[in-house]
């Protein structure tokens, strides 16, 4: 029962370098998403994906790309990263179901990522 | 838009303490609300959720009662343990939409 897990759990990098965070789930859900959060600011979405090949901009998505070549993958790239994108992140994803009452989020364990 | 709006943090109680979070909503249509918690070092899990007009959630003696009159969705406990301590987030789902919107979480730290 892996659920939905998030790799690294910690990353340290440099300003101007390429990074990576993983998101990975076994329940084939449809819907994913990618959140920051930041004392001050709470949640705040990046990215997110209704299907396979389909994704779309959030709030904040400026100095990210994203990528959804699998259902169970959704792996958040920063270009070229920067201070400001200091800040832990949280994969989520979502059942299929057009029901309103079922779709509860579900969350990764979160990557905490520093950018010196 | 949609908005979710709750009670600036952080509340702090002693241990069987009751409890009240106060979370106000604004949505075009008929959402579905949803409370979640976030421990430390974790990520957020649902806490409940109720889906239409006088609902009420409820799980691990926390309550929320879907009240559409006042756009309100405030989460009650009656006697709070140290174990609570966490964030608590309130959110919404609009109708027609799986994009959910939530509030800026709620700290919550219990005494002994």
């Amino acid at each position: 029962d892996a659920g939905i897990t998030q790799s690294p759990r910690y990353k340290i990098t440099e300003t101007g370098r390429q990074v990576t965070l993983m998101c990975h789930q076994t329940w084939s859900h449809s819907y994913m998403f990618w959140y920051r959060q930041d004392l001050g600011h709470g949640l705040r979405l990046i990215y997110y994906s209704a299907a396979a090949d389909i994704t779309d901009k959030g709030e904040v998505p400026d100095g990210y790309v994203v990528s959804r070549s699998k259902t169970e993958n959704f792996p958040l790239t920063l270009e070229s990263a920067t201070r400001s994108q200091t800040s832990v992140y949280f994969c989520a994803s979502s059942g299929t179901s057009s029901r309103r009452e079922t779709d509860t989020q579900y969350f990764g364990p979160g990557t905490r990522l520093t950018v010196l | 838009g949609n908005s979710v709006t709750q009670m600036e943090g952080p509340v702090t109680l002693s241990e069987e303490a009751f409890l009240t979070i106060n979370c106000t909503y604004t949505a075009t249509g008929y959402p579905s609300l949803f409370w979640y918690v976030q421990y430390p070092g974790e990520g957020l899990q649902l806490l409940l959720k109720a889906t239409k007009a006088d609902d009420k959630g409820s799980n691990k003696g926390f309550e929320a009662t879907y009240r559409k009159e006042t756009t309100s969705f405030h989460l009650e406990k009656g006697s709070v343990q140290v174990s609570d301590s966490a964030v608590y987030f309130c959110a919404l789902r609009p109708g027609g939409s799986y994009i959910p919107t939530f509030g800026r979480g709620t700290s919550l730290i219990v005494h002994p």
